[in-house]
Order: structure tokens, then sequence, then C-alpha cells
């Protein structure tokens, strides 16, 4: 079976500060990953994906994800995070295998000024 | 293109009363996911559809739950009869490609 964790439920950082968002996945075959943004009130957005090939992808809004094979982590990372940046985020695995995409429990992200 | 729309976007019900959530997916894409979103369970994969057919129903929580997807452009989730424990927010989302999905912005249900 497939499973994602995400390792903090809450992140509080400051404004202007980096962050990390951790994620290791477990899956028996070769996956894809993906992080989801959640805004308050709002459906998911696809923030950026991994696939093959660059284990370091780049999505919208300056966010970027290392896809980590031997530790099986795929951390989202931001240099620089703005009060915008408020929401939840979700890390998920999908593999061919199974075929459905499995969501970790999510990681509120809370930038304060 | 509009996106997945979802319909009504808030239900307030009483317990025992049929509830009848609608989406429409995004055109042209094949697969269709319904959702759940708890606080206490988080996102949970109820049913999906590959060209309007039924692929895994296993996320279905009970004999209550039904779902269907009549053409490639509607889709209703229905519970009947609700429980206060139904209380969420029901999402739909379409997707062409695997993994990527497009959620619509969610039906809050609250079951009294």
């Amino acid at each position: 079976a497939q499973s994602v964790t995400q390792l903090d439920s809450q992140v509080p950082v400051f404004e202007e500060a980096p962050v990390e968002l951790r994620c290791n996945y477990s899956s028996s075959v070769s996956v894809y990953l993906f992080w989801y943004v959640q805004y308050p009130n709002q459906g998911l957005q696809l923030l950026l994906k991994y696939l093959s090939g660059s284990t370091l992808v780049k999505g919208i809004n300056g966010f970027e994800a290392e896809f980590n094979k031997s530790q099986t982590s795929f951390h989202l990372r931001k240099p620089s995070v703005h009060i915008s940046d408020t929401a939840e985020y979700f890390c998920a695995v999908f593999s061919g295998g199974y075929n459905k995409l499995i969501f970790g429990a999510g990681t509120r992200l809370a930038v304060h000024p | 293109d509009a996106g997945v729309i979802q319909s009504p976007r808030h239900e307030v019900t009483e317990m025992g009363q049929e509830v009848t959530l609608r989406c429409k997916p995004i055109s042209g894409h094949d697969y269709l996911f319904w959702y759940r979103q708890t606080m206490m369970r988080g996102l949970e994969l109820l049913i999906y559809f590959n060209n309007n057919v039924p692929i895994d129903d296993s996320g279905m929580p009970e004999d209550r739950f039904s779902a269907k997807m009549p053409n490639a452009s509607f889709s209703t989730l229905k519970i009947q009869p609700s429980e206060p424990r139904d209380s969420a927010v029901y999402f739909c989302a379409s997707s062409l490609l695997p993994g990527e999905l497009f959620f619509g912005e969610g039906s809050r249900l609250t079951v009294l």
C-alpha cells in the first residue's frame, strides 16, 4: 500500500523567512509526487509535481520541492514567505499500481508579520 | 474554462433527510473524483469515475452513500438518510493527467 506522512501539522513562520514543509511517502512501486495548496474556504490547487527527471521541481508562487528517492521524501521549500502564503499544504502520492491519489494529513503554514 | 463547478456551496439539513450534491467537471477531463474533508479524518477519497464508469468506490462509507455519473458533464453524490456524522466539506475534482486534479470549491454540508 502507499501512504504519505506530513511530519508537521502546523508551521509558524515570520514573513520573509525561509520555510520547509516535510513530506515522506511509502510505496512499493514508482510514484508521482505532488504538493497542493488550500486557501481558506477554497478547494485544493496544484502547487507543483514530480513525475520523473530532475529531482528539483519548481512550482507556482516561488515554491520548490526536492525528490529524494533514498529517503523517500519530497520536502517543499520557499526561500522567503509572504503573508499570502498562509494556507494548508498537502503532499500527495500517485502510483499507477493503485491508480489513485493519496493525500497526507496536511500542514498548516501560518505566516506572521 | 470555468473550472469544476459544485452545487450547492452550503447545505444545512436535518438528520434523516436526503442530500444531493452536484458536480460539473472540466470539459474533456475523463476522471472525476469525490473527496470528503473533515478535521478528524482529513481528505478521504470516496469514489472515482473514468469515462463515466465507477472504478473504485471502496472509500464510500456505507450504503447510505451513492454516486452517479450519467454523462461526461455531470455527477451526483447522494446521502440518504443523512446523519450528523456526515457533516463535512465534499469536494469534486476532475483530471486528465494522473494525479493532476482540479478541485471545485466544495459543498459544505451540515446535518443537524
